[in-house]
């Protein structure tokens, strides 16, 4: 197995070009999730999805939307990029029911100029 | 709504010696806890987690950590590091009260620095 991967590892945008971060998982998970990590602030919650065709907001989704058309994709898109969207962005996964363990994937560091 | 803080930003200590990262939580609800593991230009590992049963928890590579109730702390604690435990540690909480979103609140992470 995989796991968790995300396309791309690195991207550099400049303000106001847009973007398509990509999770896939092969662990027929049904919850997934996008954080973004920045410097002294942890990992915080962008959007999440709680099974294939359902999304929801997190704690700083302004500025992001999302998709899960599959099961085993999520998508993370930037419309018009902003320098404050310089970060790192994760992707997770659970299964649910009574395991709330998360798997991570690698990670996408994005610049925006 | 839940949260976390971790009192160390950042915890040097040399190698062999014993360390304790630490780890405060406020919520409403019960609650799951766990840490992750982050080394350098790589995603988050998990190294241990607290669902119920015994307060003391061990996990991957030596570490362990209690669970205490009443102080509503969960800190990480290892006897004797090692230079390869040089990495940035995160505590997290998920809410039982919250099983829609099953999400994860982080801490703000601890950076532990092992010295030869």
């Amino acid at each position: 197995n995989a796991g968790v991967t995300q396309t791309p590892k690195f991207r550099v945008l400049k303000t106001g070009q847009s973007m398509t971060l990509l999770c896939a998982q092969d662990m027929n998970h049904e919850y997934m999730y996008w954080y973004r990590q920045d410097p002294g602030m942890g990992l915080r919650l962008i959007h999440y999805s709680v099974g294939e065709g359902t999304t929801a907001k997190g704690e700083v989704p302004d500025g992001y939307n999302v998709s899960r058309l599959k099961k085993q994709n999520f998508l993370l898109g930037l419309e018009s990029a902003a320098p404050s969207q310089t970060s790192v962005y994760f992707c997770a996964s659970t299964p649910g029911r009574d395991n709330y363990e998360q798997y991570f994937g690698p990670g996408t560091r994005l610049t925006v100029t | 709504a839940q949260s976390v803080t971790q009192l160390d930003s950042q915890v040097p200590v040399f190698e062999e010696a014993p360390v304790e990262l630490r780890c405060n939580y406020s919520s409403s609800v019960s609650v799951y806890l766990f840490w992750y593991v982050q080394y350098p230009n790589q995603g988050l590992q998990l190294l241990l987690k607290y669902l119920s049963g015994s307060t003391l928890v061990k996990g991957i590579n030596g570490f362990e950590a209690e669970f205490n109730k009443s102080q509503t702390s969960f800190h990480l604690r290892k006897p004797s590091v090692h230079i390869s435990d040089t990495a940035e540690y995160f505590c997290a909480v998920s809410d039982l009260g919250d099983t829609g979103r099953r999400a994860l609140t982080f801490g703000s992470g601890t950076r532990l620095q092992v010295q030869p």
